[in-house]
């Protein structure tokens, strides 16, 4: 499978638990991706890596939030403290290093649900 | 503030009803604009790539076209199987690599 590979798919969690998500990225592919998808809207841009270095984060990720991308390969998104306003689709989205968001490759997300 | 509004929010077609779907944009400075289609409880799907006004790409029985203002996304001819959610995003200029979507339009083709 040559596709965007997120883990787990679905995770229910209480309030106030650490969550921990997976992307494995096309392997060819550079540059790596972190959106958050509610119920009627788009995706809203989480942050990126280019390799293993973080680049850019978003206002979005709060303190609560942690990403890593150890040696430029699999990243985790950390979520600690959850709450319920976390209840989301975390979308994870990798591309080759050519500019220009050039072929942005989605995975399935996972949706995280905060109870 | 860089701004990207899809119209309409939903849209329900009879199978081999053609239609269009737009994107309106107000950004600082266009890099590129995306169209992409996303199935119930998947990711997005990437259909196109438009980097200038008059640019024009075509997929089967779609066909996205842009300008200065705005993108336009039309449906020839549809079947049930092109029922999706359509999402327009948009890259701009500078020193960032994130996507700015719209909220979508959620497209139902009746057979």
């Amino acid at each position: 499978d040559t596709g965007v590979s997120q883990n787990p798919r679905h995770k229910i969690t209480k309030r106030g638990q650490n969550v921990t998500f997976r992307c494995d990225p096309i392997s060819e592919h550079n540059r790596l991706y972190w959106y958050r998808q509610t119920l009627g809207q788009g995706p809203e841009f989480l942050t990126y890596f280019q390799n293993e270095a973080q680049l850019e984060k978003s206002r979005l990720l709060s303190d609560r939030f942690s990403a890593e991308r150890p040696k430029g390969s699999f990243s985790t998104l950390e979520i600690q403290r959850t709450e319920q306003g976390d209840s989301a689709m975390y979308l994870c989205a990798s591309s080759p290093d050519r500019g220009d968001g050039f072929g942005y490759t989605f995975g399935s997300g996972t949706r995280l649900t905060v109870v | 503030e860089d701004q990207v509004t899809q119209s309409p929010e939903a849209l329900r077609l009879q199978e081999g009803e053609s239609s269009s779907l737009n994107c309106s944009y107000t950004v600082s400075g266009l890099r590129g604009l995306f169209w992409y289609r996303q199935d119930p409880g998947k990711g997005p799907e990437f259909l196109f790539t438009l980097y200038s006004a008059g640019e024009e790409k075509e997929k089967e029985r779609l066909k996205a076209t842009l300008t200065k203002k705005e993108s336009f996304l039309h449906i020839t001819a549809p079947k049930p199987e092109d029922s999706a959610t359509y999402l327009c995003a948009v890259q701009t200029r500078g020193a960032t690599n994130k996507l700015i979507f719209g909220t979508g339009t959620l497209l139902a083709v009746q057979p």
